[in-house]
């Protein structure tokens, strides 16, 4: 069974840098069949896709975000991370990840998600 | 982008009767190469993830009740719940997979 889990702190300052890593258990990063991507949900809003990488370090990203978006993906440890620098009260969000079905495809499963909170 | 409508943004209908949420895209979904249409449809219960119930506009989701159905294609989406549970209360989103970036409806809360 697929399991996705993220981590990473719970407050961010303002101006600072949003990281964070999910760790996938159950499958590999390196398998070459999936991407493994990061979606954001703000307190009671929609969702927003962020990005997503390849276990061969190929990344696309959302427009709205590209410029303060990095995903990277570290296959010794089963592990791919975002990092989302300048941050403001608007990155306040559920940060989830999950893993993508092909470069074009749905997004199964999802790990449960963590509260980033920006503020001073 | 593609922008993908969602209506209603709530329903609330009655325990056995039948739930219809819809979507609409932008553009068209629907690839002419493999006559498949790239939309999903998720369930998200309170405090909890999304979970895939539709791919493809209509294949379900293995161990999805047979009451959750897709329909639509091009840019016209229907989900349907047939006989609604009250384990079905939650919010349905559905995003296109058809281009970069991918992007959701707003939701739709369904409530009993």
């Amino acid at each position: 069974q697929v399991q996705l889990q993220e981590s990473g702190p719970g407050l961010v300052k303002p101006s600072e840098t949003l990281s964070l890593t999910c760790t996938v258990s159950g499958d590999s990063v390196s398998s070459g069949s999936y991407y493994w991507t990061w979606v954001r949900q703000p307190p009671g809003k929609g969702l927003e896709w962020i990005g997503y990488i390849y276990y061969s370090g190929s990344t696309s990203y959302n427009p709205s975000l590209k410029s303060r978006v990095t995903i990277s993906v570290d296959t010794s440890k089963n592990q791919f991370s975002l990092k989302l620098n300048s941050v403001t009260a608007a990155d306040t969000a559920v940060y989830y990840c999950a893993r993508c079905r092909g470069s074009l495809g749905w997004f199964d499963p999802w790990g449960q998600g963590t509260l980033v909170t920006v503020s001073s | 982008d593609i922008v993908m409508t969602q209506s209603p943004d709530s329903l609330a209908v009655s325990l056995g009767e039948r739930a219809t949420i819809n979507c609409k895209s932008s553009q068209s979904v629907l690839y002419s190469s493999n006559n498949k249409n790239y939309l999903v449809w998720y369930q998200q219960k309170a405090g909890q993830p999304p979970k895939v119930l539709i791919y493809w506009a209509s294949t379900r989701e293995s161990g999805v009740p047979d009451r959750f159905s897709g329909s639509g294609s091009g840019t016209d989406f229907t989900l349907t719940i047939s006989s609604l549970q009250a384990e079905d209360v939650a919010v349905y989103y559905c995003q296109q997979y058809y281009s970069i970036p991918y992007t959701f409806g707003q939701g739709t809360k369904l409530e009993i």
